[in-house]
């Protein structure tokens, strides 16, 4: 069974503090790797999709990362903008249809002026 | 730009009662699915469709109903409601089984059974 863990499950940033994100996964033949973030009240917003190890994507402030075991999302000198939950994703095959994600519990990131 | 469209917002039932989420889309999505969201537990399958006329169970099935009509449309349907599906629902669709394809999100049902 797909299983995908995220921690810490709650993090505390002082504005321009740096940290990362982790999202570690176990799946048969990963096919994608999802990030999303969601804000309280808000369904969950695309950010990136990685597809094999060694790759990278950015935007803005957050990086994200992956390799054969895990992904991580960096937050660099984040702003009180950049708080909101992080969800992690994967899409493995077996998954009969796309739309079927396996979703990871979610890091809650708080940045503090 | 509407994007995944869900009704209603929040919604109050009493136990027993049965009631329909609605989702809707405006992007030709050929898949759609359902998600439950609760409290440490993260986003969890209900069902998904692949077209429309076809639809299978995710990983929490048990006590939801879904029929794919149309393309755009793509209802979920509480039977007997529970207390136990008190939990807030997002609706999602993508443009193909491509693992590439971003998938979208609705603003979320938040539903309460008492």
């Amino acid at each position: 069974e797909d299983q995908v863990t995220q921690s810490p499950e709650a993090l505390r940033l002082q504005e321009g503090e740096s940290s990362s994100l982790n999202c570690s996964y176990t799946v048969s033949g990963l096919r994608g790797l999802f990030w999303y973030r969601q804000d309280p009240g808000k369904g969950p917003e695309f950010l990136f999709t990685l597809y094999s190890a060694g790759e990278e994507k950015e935007k803005e402030r957050l990086k994200a990362t992956l390799t054969k075991k895990e992904s991580f999302l960096h937050i660099t000198a984040p702003k009180p903008e950049d708080s909101a939950t992080y969800l992690c994703a994967v899409y493995a095959p077996g998954e009969a249809a796309g739309n079927k994600l396996t979703f990871g519990g979610g890091t809650r990131v708080l940045v503090k002026p | 730009n509407a994007g995944v469209t869900q009704t209603p917002k929040f919604q109050v039932l009493k136990t027993g009662q049965s009631m329909t989420l609605q989702c809707a889309q405006d992007m030709n999505h050929e898949y759609m699915s359902w998600y439950r969201q609760d409290p440490g537990m993260g986003l969890r399958l209900i069902h998904y469709s692949v077209g429309a006329g076809i639809t299978d169970q995710g990983e929490v099935p048990n006590g939801y109903n879904v029929s794919r009509s149309t393309t755009e449309d793509f209802p979920l349907r509480l039977l007997s409601a529970a207390p136990s599906q008190t939990s807030v629902y997002f609706c999602a669709s993508s443009y193909s089984q491509n693992s590439g394809n971003t998938i979208y999100f609705g603003e979320g049902s938040w539903l309460t059974v008492v």
